[in-house]
C-alpha cells in the first residue's frame, strides 16, 4: 500500500513558469514532510521540508503548501529554470520515532524548457 | 569532503555471482539505510541500521545481507545475483531523531547480465 501518493508522474514547464507537484498521504500520525530533489546520476538531496503545524514554508523559489484537513501537500517552484529539471520526491515520516522511516512518493520528473 | 560515499559506482556482473557494495558516512550519524531505485525511479527502502543494530528489514530476498561493522559503515552483500537485481542502490544516513532528513550517497548502478 502506497502511503504517499504523488502526481503528476512527469511535468513539462516553460522557463519562467510555475511548477506544481502534489502529494497526498493517509496516515495522520505523519509529522514531517520533506521534498527531495534528484538530478540524473546523483543521489536524492533534501530540498525543503514542512511540519503539519504550519500551512506554508518558503525557501527562495521553492514553496511547500500544506493542507492538514485534506491530507495533502504540494511543492511550488516559482520562475522555473532549466537547472530545476530533475526528479522530485515527496515523502513523509514520523519525526523522532525510533522506528521511523521515510515513505516516498513515486517521483515526478520535471523538465523545464528554455 | 564527501558526506556519504559508496563504492563502486558501477558494477557489472553475471547472474549467479556474489558481489558487495560498500558505504561510508563521515557525518557522525547513527542511522544508515540501503535503498533500491528501479528503472521507474521508485525508491524502495531495503534496510536500516541504528548503532549497528538492524531496525528495518523490508521484504527483501535473503540473498541480500547488510553488515554494519561500525556506525560509519554499512555494506551490502548480494549472493546469487539475478537479472531482477539490476538497479541503482543508494546508501543514506541520518540521525535517529531526524530520520526525515537523510543524506544520500551517489549510488551504485548494478547491472546483472
Amino acid at each position: 500500500q502506497q502511503q504517499v501518493k504523488q502526481s503528476p508522474q512527469s511535468l513539462i514547464v516553460q522557463k519562467g513558469g510555475i511548477s506544481i507537484i502534489n502529494c497526498a498521504y493517509e496516515n495522520t500520525a505523519f509529522d514531517y514532510f520533506p521534498w527531495y530533489q534528484q538530478f540524473p546520476g546523483k543521489g536524492p538531496a533534501l530540498l525543503i521540508a514542512i511540519r503539519p503545524d504550519v500551512s506554508e514554508k518558503k525557501e527562495g523559489r521553492f514553496t511547500i503548501s500544506f493542507n492538514k484537513s485534506a491530507k495533502q501537500f504540494s511543492l511550488h517552484i516559482m520562475d522555473s529554470q532549466p537547472g530545476d529539471s530533475a526528479t522530485y520526491f515527496c515523502a513523509a515520516s514520523f519525526r523522532g520515532s525510533t522506528l521511523g522511516r521515510l515513505y516516498f512518493g513515486r517521483g515526478t520528473q520535471l523538465t523545464v524548457w528554455p | 569532503d564527501t558526506a556519504v560515499s559508496q563504492t563502486p559506482k558501477y558494477l557489472v556482473t553475471q547472474m549467479g555471482n556474489d558481489k558487495s557494495i560498500k558505504c561510508e558516512q563521515n557525518l557522525g550519524h547513527d542511522t544508515m539505510y540501503w535503498y533500491k531505485q528501479d528503472s521507474k525511479k521508485f525508491l524502495k527502502i531495503m534496510f536500516s541500521y541504528n548503532n549497528k543494530e538492524l531496525i528495518i528489514n523490508e521484504t527483501v530476498p535473503n540473498r541480500f545481507s547488510p553488515k554494519s561493522p561500525d556506525k560509519a559503515h554499512l555494506n551490502l552483500h548480494i549472493n546469487s545475483l539475478e537479472l531482477g537485481d539490476s538497479a541503482v542502490y543508494f546508501c543514506a544516513s541520518s540521525q535517529q531523531s531526524r530520520q526525515g532528513e537523510q543524506y544520500f550517497g551517489p549510488g551504485t548502478r548494478l547491472t546483472v547480465t
